[in-house]
């Protein structure tokens, strides 16, 4: 089964505008990750944030964390048609072997002039 | 430059048969993961390994098998007991220890003929 949740499942808004998408998890972690992926290709990481860390910003992207709901958000601001992709979150947990990297479900992101 | 490369980026495969896809990195990390994107979906672990010779099943380990000989390679085959095996394959790694992110090679697309 799959760690995240992400919702919506589709956005679709207009240039200028701001993009929030939500991920909720269900077991502890380390850290909570975000990655976008362009249609047909691999995945870029975008921001970690750490469980004890609440909140991140890094350029244009602010997620916040909250480990009491299992829950994290990315908010893009100013979006551009550039941001069109989709947008995954994944936790980090320890395992008796190391790290586990289980991602969500995935937020398809489209962004019109 | 360091990177993470997989290969072929498309194959075809025959009922019944098995096929391997290649998954190469030099950025010096442990730890590797391979996973499962279909269509519009998020992605799904299929297996991963934190160290040289040892690797652990994922969530949807069944049908697959994996190698770890060399830190650098993690071979994914694909054998004909998947019965389903038609989607994009994705190859990743980390660090094996710490909060860490991840990189991506570009996926390899499975089609079955």
């Amino acid at each position: 089964s799959q760690q995240g949740e992400e919702d919506p499942q589709a956005l679709s808004i207009q240039e200028g505008e701001n993009a929030t998408m939500n991920c909720s998890y269900k077991t502890s972690i380390n850290n909570l990750q975000w990655y976008r992926q362009n249609s047909g290709r691999g995945l870029v990481h975008l921001i970690l944030i750490r469980s004890n860390e609440r909140e991140k910003h890094s350029g244009r992207l602010r997620v916040t964390l909250d480990t009491s709901k299992k829950s994290s958000s990315l908010l893009i601001t100013a979006s551009r048609a550039a941001d069109t992709a989709s947008y995954f979150c994944a936790t980090q947990s320890r395992t008796g072997g190391g790290n586990k990297l289980t991602f969500g479900t995935g937020t398809q992101l489209k962004v019109e002039l | 430059d360091g990177g993470i490369t997989q290969s072929p980026k498309y194959l075809f495969r025959k009922e019944g048969q098995n096929v391997t896809l290649s998954c190469e990195q030099n950025l010096n990390h442990d730890a590797m993961y391979w996973y499962r994107q279909d269509p519009g979906q998020g992605l799904r672990l299929i297996y991963y390994s934190q160290i040289v010779n040892d690797f652990q099943k994922g969530d949807i380990a069944e049908g697959y098998s994996v190698s770890r000989e060399k830190k650098e390679s993690f071979p994914l085959t694909v054998t004909s007991a998947q019965k389903n095996p038609t989607a994009f394959y994705l190859c990743a790694s980390t660090r094996a220890w710490g909060n860490t992110e991840a990189f991506f090679g570009q996926g390899t697309r499975l089609t079955v003929v």
